[in-house]
């Protein structure tokens, strides 16, 4: 059972609009959540994080909100560019360090 | 710093035989971790480390699967015997516990294993 679900696994958006990564997950004891990326023969890495006191948090052109009586949370970038195009994983902590993972996102950026 | 260091990078075997994954994690770091990654289920934690101690095993697929950290700059993942079913790019992160929650993980570039 997935505690974390990332139900899209492909995303296609044109350079220069807005590209919409979602995530939902089921533990409503999950307080801290995370954004990763990761391109093809490398590991992931980080991109932006968020805490349950928030619903926003802003960096550069990548801003991810939480709604958490929706239990959902989305990552925005804009605009897109095509270094952009990986795979995104979305990421909740579950004790201090642990983190678990969805499937991932593949976004390509058209030009 | 090089980063986490993993190896080999690529391993090919075929089934019944004994894989075994290194890791280095990055000097500093208190905890250790091991991923798995397939397209059905995408990033697994398989185990992690806390100061060389084994926290949370839970993933560990099964007993052919074992994991060991003798020290603070060595750890291993090792596969035996290994089965098709195990092919997948094995993942080692490390992260520095101190002072915070979800701390940043640094990855490896992973280890991709086909049993054939």
């Amino acid at each position: 059972d997935q505690q974390v679900k990332q139900n899209s696994p492909s995303l296609s958006v044109q350079e220069g609009r807005i590209s919409i990564l979602n995530c939902d997950y089921t533990n409503s004891m999950f307080d801290y959540f995370l954004w990763y990326k990761k391109y093809p023969a490398e590991g992931p890495t980080f991109l932006i994080s968020i805490s349950s006191i928030k619903d926003k948090n802003e960096d550069g052109r990548f801003t991810v909100f939480l709604n958490k009586s929706a239990k959902h949370l989305s990552l925005h970038i804009v605009p897109s560019q095509p270094g952009d195009s990986a795979v995104y994983f979305c990421a909740a902590v579950q004790g201090a360090q642990k983190l678990v993972f969805g499937q991932g996102t593949r976004l390509t950026i058209n030009p | 710093d090089a980063g986490v260091i993993q190896s080999p990078r690529h391993e090919v075997t075929e089934m019944g035989q004994e894989v075994t994954l290194r890791c280095k994690p990055i000097s500093g770091h208190d905890y250790l971790f091991w991923y798995r990654q397939t397209m059905m289920r995408g990033l697994e934690l398989l185990i992690y480390f806390n100061n060389n101690v084994p926290i949370d095993d839970s993933g560990m697929p099964e007993d052919r699967f074992s994991a060991k950290m003798p020290n603070a700059s060595f750890s291993t993942l090792k596969i035996q015997p290994s089965e098709p079913r195990d092919s997948a790019v094995y993942f080692c992160a490390s992260t520095q516990g101190a002072g915070g929650q979800g701390n940043e993980q640094f990855f490896g570039p992973g280890t991709r294993l086909t049993v054939l």
